[in-house]
């Protein structure tokens, strides 16, 4: 069975560029997550999708991230303008997740965006 | 406060050695996940423990959800179990992944 794929794997960009991440989760997973990850710390939720459904993007910076998992599958996040703060690695994670019970997430490889 | 507590936060040892590492968590996480985090970044998954023990090979893992923490043993250690566990679990009512700042072992030849 096919992991969760991400890409690009690496993204350099200057400051004020835009940048957009993909994402395909494990075939069958409803639930996916993005996450952020700074350097010597755990990942962060960003948003969490039900389907297409955003249920919890609480922690997205919403001036400048954007989301959309149109389909229900795939998923892209956004960043316009990139800052140099945005540096950081971003995470994408699916589970077989209903509302009314927890199942495990499983990761994908990261995409690492440096921003000069 | 602190949701979810990883200790220690280092762990240098030779290889062969036998390791613990543990995570504490508050009353309002529960449903612990190990993760390691390899050096290419892959957050790779080890258990799914909530309560009790799961072994895995030289891996095993014991939660006592009532004492709110999780232990991690690493029995005959190798330097390709080098790199950053990570402990998480989940905020009740929120299905919300919370994650410990993360141990990083370094397992030297």
């Amino acid at each position: 069975e096919a992991g969760v794929v991400q890409s690009p794997r690496y993204k350099i960009i200057e400051k004020k560029q835009p940048v957009a991440f993909w994402c395909n989760p494990i075939s069958g997973h409803n639930t996916l997550y993005w996450y952020l990850q700074n350097l010597g710390q755990g990942p962060e939720l960003l948003i969490r999708y039900e389907n297409e459904e955003a249920v919890d993007d609480s922690q997205l910076p919403k001036d400048r991230f954007s989301a959309e998992r149109l389909k229900g599958v795939d998923s892209t996040l956004k960043i316009q303008p990139a800052e140099l703060g945005d540096s950081a690695v971003y995470l994408c994670a699916s589970s077989p997740q209903r509302r009314s019970s927890y199942n495990e997430q499983f990761f994908g490889p990261g995409t690492r965006l440096t921003v000069l | 406060g602190i949701q979810v507590e990883q200790s220690p936060p280092d762990l240098i040892l030779q290889e062969g050695a036998n390791s613990t590492l543990r995570c504490n968590f508050s009353d309002s996480v529960n449903n612990l996940q190990w993760f390691h985090q390899n050096p290419w970044g892959q957050l790779i998954n080890l258990f799914y423990i909530p309560s009790g023990t799961k072994q895995n090979g030289r891996l095993s893992a014991t939660t006592v959800a009532t004492e709110r923490y999780s232990l991690l043993y690493i029995s005959s250690s190798q330097t390709t179990d080098s790199g950053v566990y990570f402990c998480a679990g989940l905020i009740q009512g929120a299905q919300k992944l919370v994650f410990g700042q993360g141990t990083r072992l370094t397992i030297n030849p």
